[in-house]
């Protein structure tokens, strides 16, 4: 088993619709919680970053972390074609200095 | 505008040759991470670095080398390359610390033949 699961896709949405990005992770001492973007042909880059559980929000973007369900969540309001990537889910142990990535989900939202 | 940069976009090697991939970054990062993604499985650590001249072996190591010589350059070497080493190629770099995420390189699109 995988130490994160995230469902590749592809997902594809009309545009205006609301996105969720999901992963699950097995290990309880994941603390450090991120989601990248990476468009086709370019390096991922950071789109958001949440510490422990809760919620943080940024413009259309919202990142859920539930610890207890070992289960984190990407959100993503009145979705843009521009919006069509690979977003990543990315997580690290306390202390720690590498990542650990989920597969990707490929996102298409459609004009 | 700070930057990971990697030399390469596209690289076609053949079989057994020896292939260096080089990144530099301009942000005085500590860290430098070497990384592969492949469709189905997606970002494997190959090699890391939190210092010059030092590394240490990530997911994959297996017929990968590294080189840190200076803070800003981090060389993955292919000793003999392989098809199976066919790939994208990703460098990052990051500031020590948990709270602090990644900066990526466009990638290196290596196909071995």
């Amino acid at each position: 088993q995988k130490e994160v699961e995230q469902d590749p896709g592809p997902l594809s949405v009309p545009e205006g619709a609301i996105v969720s990005l999901n992963c699950t992770y097995s290990n309880s001492a994941f603390q450090y919680f991120m989601w990248y973007r990476q468009y086709s042909r370019k390096g991922p880059e950071l789109l958001m970053y949440t510490y422990s559980s809760g919620n943080k929000e940024d413009g259309r973007f919202t990142a859920q972390v539930d610890k207890s369900s070992k289960y984190i969540s990407l959100f993503i309001r009145d979705s843009q074609p521009s919006d069509s990537a690979t977003y990543l889910c990315a997580m690290r142990i306390q202390g720690a200095q590498k990542l650990v990535f989920g597969q990707g989900t490929r996102l298409t939202i459609n004009p | 505008d700070v930057k990971v940069t990697q030399s390469s976009r596209y690289l076609v090697k053949r079989t057994g040759e020896k292939v260096f991939l080089e990144c530099v970054q301009d942000m005085d990062h500590e860290n430098m991470f070497w990384y592969r993604q492949d469709p189905g499985l997606g970002l494997r650590l190959i090699y890391f670095s939190y210092d010059v001249k030092m590394k240490e072996k990530g997911d994959i190591p297996e017929g990968y080398s590294v080189s840190r010589e200076k803070k800003e350059r981090f060389s993955l070497i292919l000793e003999s390359a392989s098809t199976n080493q066919t790939s994208m190629y990703l460098c990052a770099s990051s500031l020590p610390g948990e709270n602090y995420g990644y900066t990526f390189g466009s990638g290196t699109r290596l196909t071995v033949v």
